[in-house]
C-alpha cells in the first residue's frame, strides 16, 4: 500500500531550524520527482521544493531559496527538507508530495514558527 | 514566476445548481510542442490532504465524478460541478506546473447556498 509519512514539525523559534522527513514506501521511490507543498494555517497552498528520482536535480520556491534544502536517501525510500532561518510566515502544515504522477499526498506535519 | 489568479475568493452555490471557478495565468501554460497545458485542479476539504481532479487542464484523475469538468487553454481555465452535492463543500484550487516556481491559485471555496 502507497504511503506517505511525515515528521520532524514542531514549535521553532525565529532564526531557528528543524528538519522534516517523509518515509515513502509502497511504490517504485526511485523513480519519481518528490516534492514539498506547504498550506499556512486557514491560507493557501504553496509549492516549496522537488527533487528528481536520482537526488540530482531540485528547485525551490522564491520565498525559501537559499534557506531550506530538500534531499533524499534512496535506500531508505525517505525525503528531506532541512529548513534554516525559520521565519513566521513558515509556519504551515508541510506536505510530501508525489506531485501529479499518480498523485499522493501524505496526511502533512506542522511547523509553527514563533517566539 | 507565473502568477495564478482565481475570479473569486468563494463562491455559494444550491443543491443541484451548477458552480462554475475560473482561474488565469499571468502567462502561457501551453506547452506547444505537446499541445497540452500545464494546468491541473486539486480540491482540498478541511482535515484532509489536497485531491488532485485534473491534469494537463482537462485530464480527469481517476475517482473523480464526471459532475466535475475542466476546460480552457493557453491562460483561461475553467473548473465546472454541474450539480452540486453536499460533499462539494471545499476549497478549490488551481495549479501551474509550466514553469518553476510552481504556483497555486488563492483558492475559491465553495460552500452551499
Amino acid at each position: 500500500e502507497l504511503e506517505l509519512v511525515e515528521s520532524g514539525g514542531g514549535l521553532v523559534q525565529p532564526g531557528g531550524s528543524l528538519r522534516l522527513s517523509c518515509a515513502a514506501s509502497g511504490f517504485g521511490f526511485s523513480n519519481y520527482w518528490m516534492h514539498w507543498v506547504r498550506q499556512v494555517p486557514g491560507k493557501g497552498l504553496q509549492w516549496v521544493s522537488r527533487i528528481r528520482g536520482d537526488g540530482v536535480a531540485t528547485d525551490y520556491a522564491d520565498s525559501v531559496k537559499g534557506r531550506f534544502t530538500i534531499s533524499r536517501d534512496n535506500i531508505n525510500n525517505m525525503v528531506y527538507l532541512q529548513m534554516n532561518s525559520l521565519r513566521v510566515e513558515d509556519t504551515a502544515i508541510y506536505y510530501c508530495v508525489r506531485l501529479l504522477n499518480a498523485d499522493y499526498w501524505g496526511q502533512g506535519t506542522l511547523v509553527t514558527v514563533s517566539s | 514566476d507565473i502568477v495564478v489568479t482565481q475570479s473569486t475568493d468563494s463562491l455559494a452555490v444550491s443543491l443541484g445548481e451548477r458552480a462554475t471557478i475560473n482561474c488565469k495565468s499571468s502567462q502561457s501554460v501551453l506547452h506547444i510542442s505537446a499541445n497540452k497545458n500545464a494546468l491541473a485542479w486539486y480540491q482540498h476539504k478541511a482535515g484532509q490532504p489536497p485531491r488532485l481532479l485534473f491534469y494537463w487542464a482537462s485530464s480527469r484523475e481517476v475517482g473523480v465524478p464526471d459532475r466535475f469538468s475542466s476546460s480552457g487553454s493557453g491562460t483561461d481555465f475553467t473548473l465546472t460541478i454541474t450539480s452540486l452535492q453536499a460533499e462539494d463543500v471545499a476549497t478549490y484550487y488551481c495549479f501551474q506546473y509550466y514553469s518553476i516556481p510552481w504556483t497555486f491559485g488563492p483558492g475559491t471555496k465553495v460552500e452551499i447556498k
